[in-house]
């Protein structure tokens, strides 16, 4: 298993503003993948970023909302631009390790 | 495309009766299925996970899943419930060699009454 850590693990922030997530990674992996939950609502995946490669974004998520850093194979980074109440969620952290995806604790961001 | 329906978005048992949690997949190619259990104000634990191979697949916490093909299902169970059990639980699918990209259903709030 991999050990993930996510910064911070929760915010509350002014709309307009951005909050930039860190996401640490105990071992080295390929890719790691960032998601979103909404609500009341399942997760949906924001982007995979892999380290050397600029990230790969999903249907609805784009690079300047959502920009996203991998400059090593330990660590990235999720940064909610422009902030408006539509994107409180809990942010989560993914590493593929084997068949099976490892969670971070998530940050839980609130914007007021 | 895939997706995974998750019937009943609220779930309710007594301690020590039988936990079934439904999910049902739409996938053009044999998938990879998962169960994940997520607590409240924690992140997604994975509970267990079908690739190949045996179709009944123990996880942990005492809980299994079968998958079957012909009714493109992955119900998770338990035959016990225990109180810790209260928590939601989200099935995810992906492709083989689908890097990991899940996609999730909308996830059961499972309730463990006395």
């Amino acid at each position: 298993s991999a050990v993930i850590s996510q910064k911070p693990s929760r915010d509350i922030c002014q709309r307009g503003t951005s909050l930039t997530i860190q996401c640490q990674v105990d071992s080295q992996v390929t890719m790691m993948f960032w998601y979103r939950q909404q609500p009341g609502q399942s997760l949906t995946l924001i982007a995979t970023a892999n380290q050397g490669s600029e990230a790969t974004y999903e249907s609805g998520f784009v690079i300047d909302k959502f920009p996203i850093s991998r400059p090593n194979l330990t660590f990235s980074t999720l940064t909610v631009s422009n902030m408006s109440p539509e994107d409180s969620s809990i942010y989560l952290c993914s590493v593929d390790h084997g068949v099976g995806a490892f969670f971070g604790q998530g940050t839980r961001l609130t914007v007021v | 495309a895939q997706s995974v329906t998750q019937l009943g978005s609220h779930v309710s048992v007594s301690e020590g009766a039988l936990v079934l949690l439904r999910c049902n997949y739409s996938s053009s190619v044999p998938p990879y299925l998962f169960w994940y259990v997520q607590y409240p104000n924690q992140g997604l634990q994975l509970l267990l996970k079908y690739t190949t191979g045996a179709t009944l697949v123990k996880g942990i916490n005492g809980f299994e899943a079968e998958f079957k093909k012909s009714e493109t299902s992955f119900h998770l169970t338990k035959p016990s419930a225990h109180m810790s059990d209260a928590a939601e639980y989200f099935c995810a699918v992906t492709e083989p060699g689908g890097g990991n990209k899940l996609t999730f259903g909308t996830g059961t709030q499972l309730k463990v009454e006395l």
